[in-house]
């Protein structure tokens, strides 16, 4: 089992609809979480990054943490054509600098 | 700019050919890392380094070499590349105390 679970997709919605992409892990250590935006030929862009469980809002975007189920999500909202990229979601634990990746999820967003 | 810069961006070369993969960043931070990042099985990390003359193994780090002489350069060596070493590489630094910040990717092909 891997430590890090994300569905590959691929996610295809229309322009405006809202985009859901979450993760499952198994390692309880996992204090910092992160979500990475990558295009096609480029490098993980850091999207957004907490800490602990709560949730955190920048500008389209959210990030829910529930360290109980192991759980985090991403939410974009008013989703653009521009927003079509692979979703990275990584996580590590308080002393260990180590990330550890999901698979990423491809969205394709339909104008 | 705040930027970690890979060269090259792309590159092909024949078997056991030794080659070295540049990484830089202008950040001052601590932490430095490769990944790699193949179809399915996501992004590995290769090797690490905490600081100056500190480095350690990641998750797969056979065939590979590293070095951290000074802070702002991490490169990769491949001493005898090999076919199954075709792969995007990805540079990562980071303060320790935020996100990552990746580097542009550097595709590379084993003949």
């Amino acid at each position: 089992q891997k430590e890090v679970e994300q569905d590959p997709g691929p996610l295809s919605v229309p322009e405006g609809a809202i985009v859901s992409l979450n993760c499952t892990y198994s390692n309880s250590a996992f204090q910092y979480f992160m979500w990475y935006r990558q295009y096609s030929r480029k490098g993980p862009e850091l999207l957004m990054y907490t800490y602990s469980s709560g949730n955190k809002e920048d500008g389209r975007f959210t990030a829910q943490v529930d360290k109980s189920s192991k759980y985090i999500s991403l939410f974009i909202r008013d989703s653009q054509p521009s927003d079509s990229a692979t979703y990275l979601c990584a996580m590590r634990g308080s002393n260990d600098y180590k990330l550890s990746f999901g698979a990423g999820t491809t969205v394709t967003v339909r104008a | 700019e705040a930027q970690v810069t890979q060269n090259p961006r792309y590159l092909i070369t024949v078997t056991g050919k030794k080659l070295t993969v540049t990484c830089s960043q202008n950040m001052n931070h601590e932490y430095m890392s490769w990944y790699r990042q193949d179809p399915g099985l996501g992004l590995r990390q290769i090797y690490y380094s905490m600081n100056v003359e500190v480095t350690d193994k990641g998750d797969v780090p056979e065939g590979y070499k590293v070095s951290r002489k000074e802070k702002r350069n991490f490169p990769l060596i491949l001493e005898s590349p090999s076919p199954n070493q075709t792969s995007l590489y990805f540079c990562a630094s980071s303060s320790g105390r935020g996100g990552y910040t990746f580097g542009s990717g550097t595709r590379l092909t084993v003949v």
